[in-house]
């Protein structure tokens, strides 16, 4: 099974970026319909899905951030990266990166589940 | 406010049964694969059952899932201290086209 180790800065300043970055070892993430993932759970509240990268290097995010998450990766680090813009205290969580299963079609009942989770890194904003 | 709907908290005695609900929509549990995630107190979640109610390799069958509508639910047998937890509930929703999921129940095992 995979290992996923979330990486970046702890401390983020309101207004400025995020940058996160998930190192994969045991798989690759290009390996044919490997979907690798963030997700993001604010202190004592829920799990919030930001968004996904295909093996292909095709994206899908969570519209309700409104355009600010931007995933992208580094095929010969074997690395995925999430980078969120405009940081408020609201943005402040615990983030996951994750390898998970997505089937979503027009005809059939979708599948998208988070298989394996790294440990997750605190990413605090604050001035 | 999630779009899964479950109870805040749960308790029983060990070595008994527990049951947790998760609550959605046609557009997300009704039409829609569920799973369901264990996450033990300072760690990551953890997969417990995917597709309603298949377990991964390593997952003992005291956990089990159903489905039945547009509500989902996890069953938990022979209650254990470790299975001391907060669990969530999670689907794609075709019509936000979102992964989404429940705002997770705390077990606690008396």
């Amino acid at each position: 099974q995979p290992q996923l180790q979330e990486s970046g800065p702890g401390l983020v300043k309101p207004s400025e970026t995020l940058s996160l970055s998930c190192t994969v070892s045991g798989d690759s993430i290009t390996t044919t319909r490997s979907f690798w993932g963030w997700i993001r759970q604010p202190p004592g509240k829920g799990l919030e899905w930001l968004g996904t990268i295909y093996y292909s290097g095709i994206t899908d995010y969570n519209s309700a951030l409104k355009s600010r998450v931007t995933i992208s990766r580094d095929t010969s680090k074997n690395q995925f990266s999430l980078m969120l813009t405009s940081v408020t205290a609201a943005d402040t969580a615990v983030y996951y990166c994750a390898r998970l299963t997505s089937e979503v079609t027009n005809w059939g009942p979708a599948r998208y589940y988070f298989n394996f989770w790294g440990p997750g890194t605190l990413v605090t904003v604050s001035s | 406010q999630s779009v899964l709907t479950q109870p805040p908290s749960v308790s029983a005695a060990p070595g008994q049964r527990v049951t947790i609900s998760c609550s959605g929509s046609s557009s997300n549990i009704g039409n829609n694969y569920v799973s369901w995630y264990q996450q033990l107190p300072g760690t990551a979640p953890k997969l417990l059952i995917y597709d309603n109610n298949k377990r991964p390799s390593g997952i003992p069958d005291r956990f089990s899932g159903s489905k039945s509508g547009t509500s989902a639910t996890l069953g938990i047998t022979g209650l254990q201290t470790g299975d001391e937890a907060a669990y969530y509930c999670g689907a794609w929703d075709s019509t936000l086209s979102v992964a989404v999921f429940g705002g997770g129940t705390k077990l606690t095992v008396l």
